[in-house]
Parts: structure tokens; C-alpha cells; sequence
């Protein structure tokens, strides 16, 4: 399985861009990234989702780098709401579809 | 509305005793999931149905079963519940659709379970 790496935890400034970065060297050519949030507790939040090429919805956009060993997620206006734990995932079809949740980014702003 | 509900929100109960954990979907959506959620740890996937007729266990489905009894209902029960599963329990739903490679995954609020 592809395995992420996320920083622990990240400030921002209110209505500052948030870039938060993931590292997942041994992905696979069909693997796609994925990115949840919670939000203290709450239920896992979906934000997006991303193959090769750059995402953009309205609540973030996704930067995969051309290599795709790395992606950023970008919260363009970051709020106090923007506040979560920031999940960075690599989704394996293969196995048995399912999502491996790591610790994450603690984002605070 | 919420697409996803789960009842109860929140549940103490006694070593030794059977607790069921309902889960409820409007999404229209065929694969289900449960979850739980410890303190300062990612998610852990229970068990998991991609339809009616078909369970399977995730990483950590000792001491737990499940129920599909609709495509949009999927019970989770813990026969005799032991208190380190003390924990969070989230139910998700995904849609097959959307095509093999992809996985979607939809949350509901989650059930605060203690057990004593």
C-alpha cells in the first residue's frame, strides 16, 4: 500500500492561503489522492480528490506534482471554521477499495 | 438533512452487555462501511458491504458483527462489549458509480460509545 507522509501540525493566519503537504513517493501509476478533514470529532469530511492532474472545487484545490511522489492541498481564505485535523490519503483499488487513514495534519487557524 | 445518520449519538453501557449501533442512508448508495476512532489515531475499518448479500471484515472486526438489512441500512453490534472498545464509531457510504478506481467516502456525525 502507497503510504502517506503529513506534517503533525500546521498554523495560519485567518484568510491566508493554508498549504498543507503530503509526501507519498511510492504511489502508483492508477492510485489517486485523496483529501478528508474532521473537524473536532465530527465525521470525516470529504474535499477532494485527484489522479494527475491539478483539482480545483469550492472548497480547496489540489496540487499533484508531475512525478505524483508529493501533492499540496491549498485552502485558499483560510477561517477559524478551516480548523481540523487534514487527512491525506492514497486509495489502492486493489485493496479490497479500502481507505488507510494515518494521523494526519492538525491545522489550526 | 443529513445523508448519513447514525443513532445513538451517544452511549454508555456496561461491560458484558449486547449494543447495536444503527446506520442509516439517503445517498442511494450501495457500499457501506464502519469504522472507529481512537484517541490521537486514524480511522480503523470494522467491517464493510458492498451490497446487500455481501459482508466483509475489515482490520478489526473481532468482538463485533454487522447487519445489512437494506441498501441503505447497516447495523453494527457488539455482543458482548468489553471497555476498550470505548471508542468513536463512524459509519460511511460510497457510491459504486463512480468506477472502481475511485472511492468517495461519506460520513455520518458518529456514535460516542463508552463502555464501563
Amino acid at each position: 500500500d502507497a503510504k502517506t507522509t503529513q506534517p503533525p501540525s500546521m498554523d495560519c493566519a485567518e484568510g491566508r492561503a493554508a498549504n498543507l503537504p503530503c509526501n507519498h513517493s511510492t504511489i502508483s501509476g492508477n492510485e489517486y489522492v485523496y483529501w478528508y478533514r474532521q473537524i473536532h470529532s465530527q465525521g470525516p469530511q470529504y474535499i477532494i480528490h485527484g489522479l494527475k492532474n491539478n483539482e480545483t472545487n469550492e472548497m480547496a484545490s489540489l496540487i499533484i506534482t508531475e512525478d505524483r511522489k508529493s501533492s499540496t492541498l491549498i485552502l485558499p481564505h483560510a477561517t477559524l471554521r478551516d480548523t481540523a485535523v487534514y487527512y491525506c490519503i492514497v486509495y489502492n483499488a486493489g485493496n479490497n477499495r479500502k481507505l488507510i487513514w494515518g494521523l494526519g495534519t492538525s491545522l489550526a487557524v | 438533512d443529513a445523508d448519513v445518520t447514525q443513532t445513538p449519538r451517544n452511549r454508555i453501557t456496561k461491560t458484558g452487555k449486547r449494543i447495536m449501533l444503527e446506520c442509516s442512508q439517503t445517498k442511494g448508495h450501495d457500499r457501506m462501511y464502519w469504522y472507529r476512532q481512537d484517541p490521537g489515531l486514524g480511522l480503523r475499518l470494522i467491517y464493510y458491504s458492498f451490497d446487500v448479500k455481501d459482508i466483509n471484515k475489515g482490520e478489526i472486526s473481532d468482538g463485533y458483527s454487522v447487519s445489512r438489512q437494506a441498501q441503505a441500512k447497516f447495523s453494527l453490534s457488539l455482543e458482548s462489549a468489553i471497555p476498550n472498545q470505548t471508542a468513536l464509531y463512524f459509519c460511511a457510504t460510497s457510491d459504486r458509480r463512480l468506477g472502481g478506481l475511485q472511492e468517495t467516502q461519506y460520513f455520518g456525525p458518529g456514535t460516542r460509545l463508552l463502555v464501563l
